[in-house]
């Protein structure tokens, strides 16, 4: 299975504070996906990683990926109480097969 | 919110309705997929459409009939269901061959009686 785990499930931070997300995966993939999920709300993705990156930056977002560890991280600087959401680890075959962890539920605390 | 509405937002139904969701998407796309989002588990991919043909089913059961009239409209149909299939459900779009980025709409919150 591709399928990506995040860790920690559950990561609760004060405003300000970087957070850090991890995700492991199984098999190779083509790239791997972060999205973001606000409570009962859609996906909404933030940033895409090349099997053959190391690292990618967006804005206060910093991926990194190892494909020898099969694992990923998602650094977020300088939280924001708006950062508060569930974020996605998905793994992708560079053709349409996306497959998505369970995901961590960040709280910023303002 | 990024292009692509489904209604309705919110759905109760007993076990004996049929009910339809609708997904509509406005980026041009001709991918769309239909996936379940359960409580404490991973995001489960139901369909996958391309161009309007249905590429993927992952052992989705019967109860569950998407139909794909163009590439900008998706539908679920929703025939017997179980308490178990309550969920939040996702229609997402996305432009073959450009990485997978999916662009996912508000979702659907299905109760079931």
């Amino acid at each position: 299975s591709q399928q990506g785990e995040e860790d920690p499930q559950a990561l609760s931070i004060q405003e300000g504070e970087n957070a850090t997300m991890n995700c492991s995966y199984k098999t190779s993939i083509n790239n791997l996906q972060w999205y973001r999920q606000n409570s009962g709300r859609g996906l909404v993705h933030l940033i895409l990683i090349r099997s053959n990156e190391r690292e990618k930056h967006s804005g206060r977002l910093r991926v990194t990926l190892d494909t020898s560890k099969k694992s990923s991280s998602l650094l977020i600087t300088a939280s924001r109480a708006a950062d508060t959401a569930s974020y996605f680890c998905a793994t992708s075959d560079g053709y349409q097969k996306v497959t998505f962890g369970i995901g961590t539920k960040l709280q910023v605390i303002p | 919110e990024t292009g692509v509405t489904q209604t309705p937002r919110h759905l109760v139904m007993g076990m004996t309705n049929k009910k339809s969701l609708k997904c509509e998407q406005h980026l041009g796309h001709n991918a769309m997929y239909w996936y379940k989002q359960s409580a404490k588990k991973p995001l489960e991919l139901m369909f996958v459409y391309n161009f309007k043909e249905q590429t993927e089913n992952n052992s989705v059961p019967s109860r569950f009939s998407p139909e794909c009239p163009n590439s900008s409209h998706l539908f679920l149909h929703l025939h017997t269901l179980q308490p178990e299939d309550s969920a939040l459900y996702l229609c997402a779009s996305s432009q073959l061959a450009s990485g997978n980025e999916q662009f996912f709409g508000p979702g659907t919150r299905l109760t079931v009686l």
